[in-house]
């Protein structure tokens, strides 16, 4: 089946110590996006690849890069996490851009010590 | 800009009766797409439903229905015949134009035996 899929699925790491998140897709969708969602809130949206172009939202702080090495791959990286940033990281894909219907991943539950 | 309100903090319901979740929008662009996902308790956010603007007629799949009134600016979820497993958070989101998804608060549904 055509999927999303989120490495891991938790993810312990200690306070400013780097953690990459990956997420790849078989649905060969143009778009991928990263959303943090923290507990009883709203996804937020963090950025998202349009192809090889990359989309950041204006308030996403400069601690989070991504990386899309083609199209299946996307990488989210917390240079340097804080207590805040313990959340649940989800990855969606589109075939296109707005107001194509995103198909997310599991998620990954991201603790920081 | 766009914005999603959900003004149902929690709902219940019995088993295999009907229920209703509250979804108004707000946008100035003709052109949009109105969305709901559900997510479990796991985390994964689920797509169950898509409504277009010029769709003419209501979306439903399966037992889920979404009640559009465009004038009113609504686009409540119906869900028949409701089941334990329907237990999950529920959110309402939208694109419009060129933007990005945006989510409402969400609705906790629980469903009792």
């Amino acid at each position: 089946d055509a999927m999303v899929i989120q490495n891991p699925r938790y993810q312990v790491t200690q306070f400013g110590k780097p953690v990459t998140l990956s997420c790849s897709q078989t649905l060969n969708h143009n778009v991928m996006y990263w959303y943090q969602q923290k507990s009883s809130q709203a996804p937020k949206l963090l950025f998202h690849y349009y192809d090889k172009d990359f989309n950041n939202e204006a308030d996403t702080p400069d601690n989070f890069q991504s990386r899309r090495p083609n199209t299946s791959f996307c990488f989210l990286d917390i240079r340097s996490p804080g207590l805040g940033d313990a959340a649940m990281y989800l990855c969606a894909t589109s075939r296109e851009g707005p107001p194509d219907t995103q198909y997310f991943g599991p998620g990954t539950r991201l603790t920081v010590l | 800009a766009q914005k999603i309100t959900q003004t149902q903090p929690g709902m219940f319901v019995q088993e295999k009766e009907a229920v209703t979740l509250d979804c108004t929008y707000d946008t100035s662009d003709p052109s949009y797409g109105l969305f709901w996902y559900k997510q479990p308790s796991s985390g994964e956010m689920i797509f169950l439903i898509y409504q277009g603007s010029y769709d003419q007629q209501n979306a439903t799949e399966g037992r889920y229905s979404l009640n559009f009134q465009k004038a009113r600016k609504s686009a409540n979820l119906v869900i028949s015949a409701s089941q334990l497993g329907d237990s999950a958070m529920y959110f309402c989101a939208m694109s419009s134009g060129y933007s990005t998804l945006t989510f409402g608060k969400g609705t906790m549904l629980l469903v009792s035996p």
